[in-house]
């Protein structure tokens, strides 16, 4: 099993739709975790951060499942400036630092 | 500074030289790492250092690869004796501690060997 494993897409959705996104993680262990967002040929950055109780900012909400190793991402009322690839990121803990990456999902919202 | 700083943003060399790319990071960010990303790929982890040490160098894709931090700020990926697979975006990023604090990306040096 992957690390951190993520439906690549692309997922095609009108304006105003509800998209979801899935991301699994192999290590229990895991201590933090993240969405970033990156556009094409630009660097990552931070979209949110998921917290156990799950956590919403505007049309952005995550969630996390740690019994089922499992973070989701909700997109409501899609933008035509949401179009990117969403990256799920995973902090191991303990005595690793590194942010584990995910291969990212994209995201193309029409109008 | 206000942002993590690369250098230089492109690099185009020649198979078999030896190459620097520079990363200067937020101001305090005692954590720094160092990505690469292919064309159309996600992020493959190379490095990462707490202060100036490096305490897991596994990431790095051979012996060609090497990496430091001095002073708890700049760091340098060397990579000798490139070869054509080296090609790619290099991004470095820090954050203020290794867990639970986002880590902000520089623009990346994109480096084509040919």
């Amino acid at each position: 099993r992957k690390e951190v494993e993520q439906d690549p897409g692309p997922f095609n959705v009108p304006e105003g739709a509800t998209v979801a996104f899935n991301c699994t993680y192999s290590n229990s262990a895991s201590q933090s975790f993240f969405w970033y967002r990156q556009d094409c040929r630009k660097e990552p950055k931070l979209l949110m951060s998921v917290y156990s109780s799950g956590n919403e900012d505007g049309r952005f909400t995550a969630q996390l499942n740690r019994a089922s190793q499992y973070i989701s991402l909700l997109i409501r009322d899609s933008k035509l400036s949401d179009s990117a690839t969403y990256l799920c990121v995973v902090n191991p803990g303990g005595s690793q630092g590194n942010l584990i990456f995910g291969k990212g999902t994209k995201l193309s919202v029409k109008p | 500074g206000a942002g993590v700083s690369q250098s230089p943003s492109n690099k185009v060399t020649e198979k078999g030289k030896d190459v620097e790319l520079r990363c200067d990071p937020i101001s305090g960010h005692t954590a720094l790492y160092w990505y690469r990303q292919s064309l159309g790929q996600g992020l493959e982890f190379l490095i990462y250092f707490q202060g100036n040490s490096a305490p897991d160098k596994s990431g790095l894709p051979s012996d060609r690869f090497s990496a430091e931090r001095t002073g708890g700020s700049v760091s340098t990926l060397t990579i000798q004796r490139t070869q054509q697979e080296d090609s790619a975006v290099y991004l470095c990023a820090s954050s203020l501690a290794l867990w639970n604090t986002e880590a902000f990306f520089g623009q990346g040096t994109r480096l084509t060997v040919v």
